[in-house]
């Protein structure tokens, strides 16, 4: 079964740093999800990649996807206190369009120290 | 902007008890979810729901739950007899073909279920 991990496990950052997180998947990623989580709460989403070399932004956010499609990280530039948050991967399982169920890494915890 | 809705956002039941939850998910979405997130672990799928009826389930979606789409809006996640494992928080998700062909899924806010 497809796993996915996450790096760091958390994340501790003064703001306006530029931060990196990470997810690598076991097998050949169909659709790369990005969420936040704020504890306790739902998950907001952020965006989404299908294709090899494959980058998306929103706002300060950047997200990527390797051209092997087993990596993707996250970046966000000169980051605020409202990114703080649990930053989710998820996987479709079964390939792109196909309404498949998503697989999670574990969360990466960012805070971000004003 | 369209989202998902879950109702209650929490719920404290006995052990034993049935609970129903409720969810709203977006009207022109086609693909409906459960997911559950124990405290302190990873998001892990439920069951998905299509052209009304289950998709994929995992092997947490025992015969203790059902899922039913009563009415065309609603989608709800039946607990027959709850235990206190079943404490976690419940998401709902609903998907639809995004401008490029693909699946967007989108969660609502989460129903905290408390076995007691």
């Amino acid at each position: 079964s497809q796993e996915l991990e996450q790096s760091p496990q958390s994340l501790i950052v003064q703001e306006g740093k530029n931060l990196t997180i990470n997810c690598t998947s076991s097998k050949t990623l169909y659709g790369l999800y990005w969420y936040k989580q704020k504890y306790g709460e739902g998950l907001i989403f952020l965006m989404m990649l299908q294709k090899g070399g494959e980058e998306k932004s929103h706002e300060k956010i950047t997200a990527k996807l390797d051209e092997k499609k087993q990596q993707s990280s996250l970046h966000i530039t000169a980051s605020q206190p409202s990114h703080a948050g649990i930053y989710l991967c998820g996987a479709d399982a079964r390939g792109f369009g196909q309404g498949g169920k998503l697989i999670f890494g574990q969360g990466t915890e960012l805070s971000v120290k004003p | 902007e369209p989202e998902v809705t879950q109702t209650p956002s929490h719920q404290v039941t006995q052990m034993g008890q049935e609970v129903i939850l409720r969810c709203v998910p977006i009207s022109n979405h086609l693909y409906f979810y459960w997911y559950r997130q124990i405290l302190g672990q990873k998001v892990e799928f439920l069951v998905s729901f299509y052209n009304n009826e289950i998709s994929e389930k995992s092997e947490i979606f025992d015969d203790q739950f059902s899922v039913e789409r009563p009415d065309g809006s609603n989608f709800t996640l039946k607990i027959r007899s709850t235990k206190l494992e079943d404490s976690a928080m419940y998401f709902c998700a609903s998907g639809g073909r995004g401008l490029a062909g693909y699946n967007e899924q989108f969660f609502g806010p989460g129903t905290r279920l408390t076995v007691l």
